[in-house]
């Protein structure tokens, strides 16, 4: 199985700043790998698909990089409505794993 | 507009069985495959299953495989989990989402909550 590894699981971040997140595969998964944003209480959504591409209606404030085993979420101005928690996903080889997650939450 | 809505039984004993059903719009279903991913409570995502849009190829965890089956009809819009042998273990939010291997998944339900419990 390719296990997914987040760092930092949590980070506390003032409005403007801007926030990395880093994402490490087990094995090399090409690009197919995705990220995804979770507010409390609601399901999961795709902000960033095969490594770097946008997903419609997403804020160009997000962007994504990587490829292999290595990976990077970047939010470039953090907004009220970024505190959320992010996964990692890929989908290159089942089990279609995420990693555990990094929560932002405000400073 | 994309819509996946969940449905199916809440609370099941441990060893029970049940079924849950996801009703997709808004997109050429049978053009997608369909996936279920769970969190259990203040937990991560995990992916559980996964069925390619004809019906014929089907991925499952290892700690649901055996226990679960994944099926959909294509006529009807729908994909359905069904859950036996359950667990404790197995109490968490299921989603349905559209997508799966190679692929995102690019829309999701707003998840039925399970609980195994005697």
């Amino acid at each position: 199985d390719i296990q997914m590894t987040q760092s930092p699981s949590s980070l506390s971040a003032s409005v403007g700043d801007r926030v990395t997140i880093t994402c490490r595969a087990s094995q090399g998964v090409s690009t197919y790998l995705n990220w995804y944003q979770q507010r409390p209480g609601k399901a999961p959504q795709l902000l960033i698909y095969v490594a770097s591409s946008l997903q419609s209606g997403v804020p160009s404030r997000f962007s994504g990089s990587g490829s292999g085993t290595d990976f990077t979420l970047i939010i470039s101005s953090l907004q009220p409505e970024d505190f959320a928690t992010y996964y990692c996903q890929q989908s290159y080889s089942p089990p279609l794993t995420f990693g555990g997650g990094t929560k932002v939450e405000i400073k | 507009e994309v819509q996946l809505v969940e449905s199916g039984e809440n609370l099941v004993q441990p060893g029970g069985s049940l079924r849950l059903s996801c009703t997709a719009s808004g997109f050429s279903f049978s053009s997608y495959a369909m996936s279920w991913v769970r969190q259990a409570p203040g937990q991560g995502l995990e992916w559980v299953s996964s069925i390619n849009g004809r019906g014929d190829t089907t991925l499952y965890a290892d700690s649901v495989k055996g226990r679960i089956t994944i099926s959909r009809d294509n006529s009807a819009n729908t994909v359905s989990l069904q859950m036996n042998s359950l667990r404790v273990e197995d109490t968490a939010i299921y989603y349905c989402a559209r997508g799966g291997r190679f692929d995102r998944f690019r829309d999701w339900g707003q998840g039925t909550l399970v609980t195994v419990s005697s």
